[in-house]
């Protein structure tokens, strides 16, 4: 069965590193996206992406934050200069169509900022 | 605004008995889509369930049924003879149609603990 997979599954950095985290979105699926959970917390939206360009972001998004297809199978999260509040759990997931569809989530990648 | 509240934070039952997780969402759009995800303690999230507000069939799957109900801006989950397995954190989500570009509005999540 198809499946989103993120690498890598933890990684700690240090506060002020840039860190990418990467997504295989499932091969036919059109859109993407990007999650947080803090630990405990709910799952809270932070960007989606259709056609290489962002379609929205909330406001947890901001421009310590990027992504990119850089090419036809990756998908990426890049967080500038992390800072402590970034650890979470990211997940990437994507899906066939923009609505009304389920969206297949990864195993996610817990980030530690020490 | 959109909104999705798990009144309930942590349920614990024992094995084999029945429990519903409950779910109100709030928003203004009339087409709007409603999800079920478990989270089980190795993290991943797992979807369970879609339904579309125009269908309001209620919905069974094995030990899974699910109850929508437009008049109450409820979707309520049961699972039928619980298992240790269903240990789990299960989310309710929201994903409407005007404004968005397809993200899910998460509740907080319940937590439910079953005991052999």
């Amino acid at each position: 069965e198809p499946e989103v997979t993120q690498t890598p599954s933890h990684q700690v950095t240090q506060m002020g590193q840039e860190v990418i985290l990467r997504c295989v979105p499932i091969s036919n699926h059109l859109y993407f996206y990007w999650y947080r959970q803090i630990l405990g917390q709910k799952v809270e939206f932070l960007v989606s992406f259709y056609n290489n360009e962002i379609s929205e972001k909330s406001e947890i998004f901001d421009d310590q934050f990027s992504v990119e297809r850089p090419d036809g199978s990756n998908f990426t999260l890049k967080i500038r200069s992390t800072k402590l509040e970034d650890s979470a759990m990211y997940f990437c997931a994507s899906s066939e169509w923009q609505r009304n569809t389920e969206a297949f989530f990864g195993q996610g990648t817990r980030l530690t900022v020490v | 605004a959109q909104k999705v509240t798990q009144a309930q934070t942590e349920i614990s039952v024992v094995e084999k008995e029945d429990v519903t997780l409950d779910c109100v969402y709030e928003t203004r759009d009339t087409t709007y889509y409603l999800f079920w995800y478990k989270q089980p303690p190795s993290g991943e999230l797992v979807f369970l369930i879609r339904r579309n507000s125009f269908d309001e069939q209620n919905e069974i799957s094995g030990r899974y049924s699910w109850n929508f109900q437009k008049s109450t801006s409820s979707f309520n989950f049961t699972i039928t003879a619980s298992q240790v397995v269903d240990s789990a954190v299960y989310f309710c989500a929201l994903q409407d149609y005007g404004g968005s570009q397809g993200n899910l509005i998460f509740g907080k999540g319940t937590k439910l603990s079953v005991k052999p």
